[in-house]
């Protein structure tokens, strides 16, 4: 089975740095994913992580410890159209991937 | 540039009452997949097809089947609807090289009453 950890909720002032941590432990691992969903919307591609590392992408940037099965997603310079639901997802090997609950990221002027 | 398209968009059944919820993807992507997404439970793999013609169970299976006749399409049937069902049923398609994201639909909003 997988199990995939993130915070429910987390409050940042627009302009400022949030990061998002995303702990897994599943049954196998092809890579990790981060979307983002707004309010009655789909999720949208944000990242993705193979390798150990920090994968940079504008504003957004996402880490990836396989040793630790540890991931976070870092939002940069924060805008009020960056609150949303951020989702992690774990792509196990067998080409399902399995979500995180998801973080509500609310920005505040 | 379609993607991936869902029909209908919104519906409200019945208890008891049955219905068909269509998936179609023009990316010519080999995996499908029926995710249901709830409050504070994130999203849960409810079926998935690896090909035309093939389909398997994911997390939630129960009270729900599924049909893969085409490639491009990928059917969620609901036999006899409960209120339990009442969710945002989103599509998802994947191409075979495992680093590419999925693609999701707008979802379909079903209220179960």
């Amino acid at each position: 089975g997988q199990n995939i950890d993130q915070p429910t909720e987390m409050t940042a002032t627009e302009g400022a740095i949030v990061q998002i941590n995303c702990t897994y432990q599943t049954s196998g691992f092809n890579g990790l994913f981060w979307y983002q969903q707004h309010a009655g919307e789909a999720p949208t591609f944000l990242s993705y992580n193979v390798l150990d590392g920090l994968e940079e992408k504008g504003r957004f940037s996402s880490f990836l410890s396989r040793s630790k099965g540890y991931s976070y997603l870092l939002l940069k310079e924060l805008q009020m159209k960056d609150s949303a639901s951020y989702l992690c997802a774990v792509s196990p090997r067998d080409y399902k991937l399995s979500f995180g609950a998801g973080t509500t990221v609310t920005v505040r002027a | 540039n379609a993607g991936v398209t869902q029909t209908p968009k919104f519906r409200v059944l019945k208890t008891g009452q049955s219905m068909t919820l269509l998936c179609a993807q023009d990316m010519n992507h080999e995996y499908m997949y029926w995710y249901r997404q709830d409050p504070g439970m994130g999203l849960r793999l409810i079926h998935y097809s690896v090909g035309e013609g093939t389909t398997a169970k994911g997390e939630v299976p129960d009270g729900y089947n599924v049909s893969r006749l085409k490639k491009q399409n990928f059917l969620l049937g609901l036999e006899s609807a409960a209120p339990s069902q009442t969710s945002v049923y989103f599509c998802a398609s994947y191409p075979t090289n495992s680093n590419q994201p999925q693609h999701f639909g707008d979802g379909t909003r079903l209220s179960i009453l």
